[in-house]
C-alpha cells in the first residue's frame, strides 16, 4: 500500500521568502513521485516529477524538490515566492502494487502569498 | 482543441434528473481517470480506463456509471445523485495505467457539478 501525508493543509508566505511545502510518502517499494499544482478553476497541471534518476529534480516556474529515501520526503521549495504562486498544491506518489500503478494523492497545500 | 477537455463546465441538476459528464482527450493517451474533488476532502479517484477497459472501480455508488467507447473519449453518466454528490469532477489521462507508473496525469478543467 502507499499513502501520502502534506504537512499544513495552508502555507502563508511573503512574496520575495521561500518557499516550503512538506510531502512524506509510505511505499514499501520504490516510488515516483509527482508535484502538481491546481490554480483556481483549473484543473491540476504537472510541477515536476521523480523517476529515479536524479534525487533533485527541477520543474517548471522555478519550483524544485529532493527525494530523500532515508526521510521518505518530497519537499517543493521555491528559493522566491511571487504572487501568482498562490494555488493548491498536490503530491503524489505511484508505486507497483500487485502490478498497478494507481497514483495515490495527499490532500493538498493551499499556498498564500502575501504582497 | 488540445490537452484534456471537459463539457460542460458548470451542470446544475435536481436530485430526479440524468445528465451525463463528457471528456475528451487529445494527447493518444491510452488510460482516462475520473476523480471526484469536494471541498476540504482529498482528491477521489473514481474509475480507471486503460485502452477502453476498466481497470479500477473504487466502491463508487451505482447512480455513477463511466463509459470509454474509445481512448480518447470517457463519459460519466449520472442519475438519482444526491445533494452530497455536489463536487468538481475532474477528468484525466495518461500514457500508461497499471504498466508504467512514471507517466503523468494530465488533467481537464473539470464539470462543477451542483445537485438541488
Amino acid at each position: 500500500a502507499q499513502s501520502v501525508t502534506q504537512l499544513g493543509s495552508h502555507v502563508s508566505v511573503s512574496e520575495g521568502a521561500l518557499v516550503l511545502l512538506r510531502c512524506n510518502y509510505s511505499s514499501s517499494v520504490p516510488p515516483y513521485l509527482f508535484w502538481y499544482v491546481q490554480y483556481p478553476n483549473q484543473g491540476l497541471q504537472l510541477l515536476l516529477k521523480y523517476t529515479s534518476a536524479a534525487t533533485l529534480v527541477k520543474g517548471i516556474n522555478g519550483f524544485e524538490a529532493e527525494f530523500k529515501k532515508s526521510e521518505t520526503s518530497f519537499h517543493l521549495t521555491k528559493p522566491s515566492a511571487h504572487m501568482s504562486d498562490a494555488a493548491e498544491y498536490f503530491c503524489a506518489v505511484s508505486a507497483d502494487s500487485g502490478g498497478s500503478y494507481i497514483p495515490t494523492f495527499g490532500r493538498g497545500t493551499s499556498l498564500i502569498v502575501h504582497p | 482543441e488540445t490537452g484534456v477537455t471537459q463539457t460542460p463546465r458548470h451542470l446544475v441538476m435536481g436530485m430526479t434528473n440524468k445528465k451525463s459528464l463528457k471528456c475528451e482527450q487529445h494527447l493518444g493517451h491510452n488510460a482516462m481517470y475520473w476523480y471526484k474533488q469536494s471541498a476540504k476532502k482529498p482528491l477521489e479517484l473514481m474509475f480507471v480506463y486503460s485502452l477502453e477497459e476498466r481497470v479500477e472501480n473504487n466502491s463508487v455508488p451505482s447512480r455513477f456509471s463511466p463509459e470509454c467507447p474509445n481512448s480518447s473519449h470517457l463519459f460519466l453518466h449520472l442519475h438519482t445523485l444526491q445533494p452530497e454528490d455536489s463536487a468538481l469532477y475532474l477528468c484525466a489521462s495518461s500514457q500508461g495505467a497499471g504498466t508504467a507508473g512514471f507517466y503523468e496525469q494530465y488533467f481537464g478543467p473539470g464539470t462543477r457539478l451542483t445537485v438541488t
